[in-house]
């Protein structure tokens, strides 16, 4: 079984750029497809990203997502920063028949 | 529109077991498009896979729980279930059905319901 190591917090100002990590502890980042959810206080999580890089419809394009094989973990970035998307983000990956979530990144927009 | 909808006791005393239901409409289980997941968060703390089941009946746990849970699930009634043996207040969590798991992400969640482990 592996990891997904989140940092704890990240904060920026509106209309910055912010991009969150996700660090796989062993096997490949590219092994198997990431996931990004939102979750904002009170409400269940949603979808942001699957499969590495995509997004579902009604996301806006200010998410994307990346894999980088070099440091075997994955990213999102939100550009564009809004006060709305102050909230939780969590990767999650798969492995042989478990589900992976990392520990969460609490987004402050200020 | 797909719906998930978790049902169940709010309050287990310790030792005891945790019993939740999950209602699906909008999608049918059956069709085996998708796997079915139980998701859990304790308060103030991340996400907890727990495990997830195929309509066949065929269901995968995480390694952490696998000795005190099981999900099973019921197409006649379009619902899957959750079990949690031996509760502690380490269980108290709010506790999330969600359609995905596998390969395929969580791409709907339930509203969770909050379960508290207490005397």
């Amino acid at each position: 079984n592996f990891m997904l190591t989140q940092p704890h917090s990240v904060s920026e100002s509106p209309g910055k750029t912010v991009t969150i990590s996700c660090t796989r502890s062993s096997g490949s980042i590219a092994r198997n497809y990431v996931q990004w959810y939102q979750q904002r206080p009170g409400s269940s999580p949603t979808t942001v990203i699957y499969d590495d890089n995509q997004r579902p419809s009604g996301v806006p394009d200010r998410f994307s997502g990346s894999i980088d094989s070099s440091s075997n973990s994955a990213s999102l970035n939100i550009s564009g920063l809004k006060t709305e998307d102050e909230a939780d983000y969590y990767c999650q990956s798969y492995g042989d028949s478990i589900v992976v979530f990392g520990g969460g990144t609490k987004l402050t927009v200020l | 529109q797909v719906q998930l909808q978790e049902s169940g006791p709010g309050l287990v005393k310790p030792s005891e077991t945790l019993s939740l239901t999950c209602t699906v409409s909008g999608a049918s289980i059956s069709s085996g498009d998708y796997y079915w997941s139980w998701i859990r968060q304790p308060p103030g703390k991340g996400l907890e896979w727990m495990g997830y089941v195929y309509y066949t009946g065929s269901s995968y746990y995480s390694p952490s729980l696998k000795s005190r849970v099981s999900i099973s699930v019921d197409t006649s009634k379009n619902q899957f279930s959750l079990k949690l043996t031996s509760v502690t207040a380490a269980d108290t969590a709010v506790y999330y059905c969600a359609r995905g798991g596998s390969v395929d992400p969580f791409d709907y969640w339930g509203q969770g319901t909050l379960v508290t482990v207490s005397s």
